[in-house]
């Protein structure tokens, strides 16, 4: 059974802070992803990341960065968190292949204040 | 540049009448379309893929590349079917903004 945790499931933080999100796959899973999903406009991509150290830029990657040191684990970071970032975060992976779906997290409610 | 459309941010149907949520895409490669579904303080999670063209609670979709969309359909609209749905375009894993299903009694 394939597990996707994220660090946190809610996080309250300052305009201007540095904030992490971690998200981890148990399952040796190539793809990774991040979104962002804010009522009214569905899942938008930030980043994704299909190999260790790759990365790939979404719709959206402004004021965002990601880091893939290892397989299992893809991190998001607000270099400076603002309002407009207050969002519920939502990681997948997934295998390489046709058909393959994606396997999701269950989010990180972020507030920035 | 890929993209996914869902235009009913909203849907209502009555229990026991057919439903149909929709989704166009834009993408000039061989698309791979699925539908993820999110249910009340769940995790989102697949529902269908195209490419198994398979029914899954009694949900159905078929990929029409002349129209470029990929239609969820269920003929008799239960009332545990409420949840958020969403439609989604591999590779590049994009998804729609979403249509929120309410199935009434």
């Amino acid at each position: 059974d394939v597990k996707v945790t994220q660090s946190s499931r809610y996080l309250v933080k300052r305009t201007g802070e540095k904030v992490f999100l971690e998200c981890v796959q148990d399952m040796d899973h190539e793809n990774m992803f991040w979104y962002r999903q804010d009522p009214g406009l569905g899942l938008r991509l930030i980043y994704f990341s299909y190999d260790v150290k790759m990365k790939e830029k979404g719709d959206i990657p402004e004021g965002y960065s990601v880091s893939r040191e290892k397989k299992e684990r893809f991190s998001l970071i607000l270099e400076s968190a603002s309002t407009n970032q207050t969002s519920m975060y939502l990681c997948a992976s997934s295998l390489v292949g046709e058909g393959n779906e994606q396997f999701f997290g269950p989010g990180t409610r972020l507030t920035v204040l | 540049a890929q993209r996914v459309t869902q235009p009913e941010k909203l849907l209502s149907v009555f229990k026991g009448a057919p439903v149909e949520l929709k989704c166009n895409y834009s993408y000039s490669g061989s698309p791979e379309l699925f539908w993820y579904v999110q249910y009340s303080r769940q995790r989102l999670q697949l529902l269908l893929r195209h490419i198994s063209r398979e029914s899954i609670k009694g949900f159905t979709a078929d990929l029409n590349k002349g129209e470029t969309s990929f239609h969820l359909k269920k003929p008799f609209a239960q009332e545990e079917d409420s949840a958020m749905y969403y439609c989604a375009l591999r590779p590049g894993g994009r998804f729609g903004a979403g249509t929120r299903l309410t199935v009434k009694p």
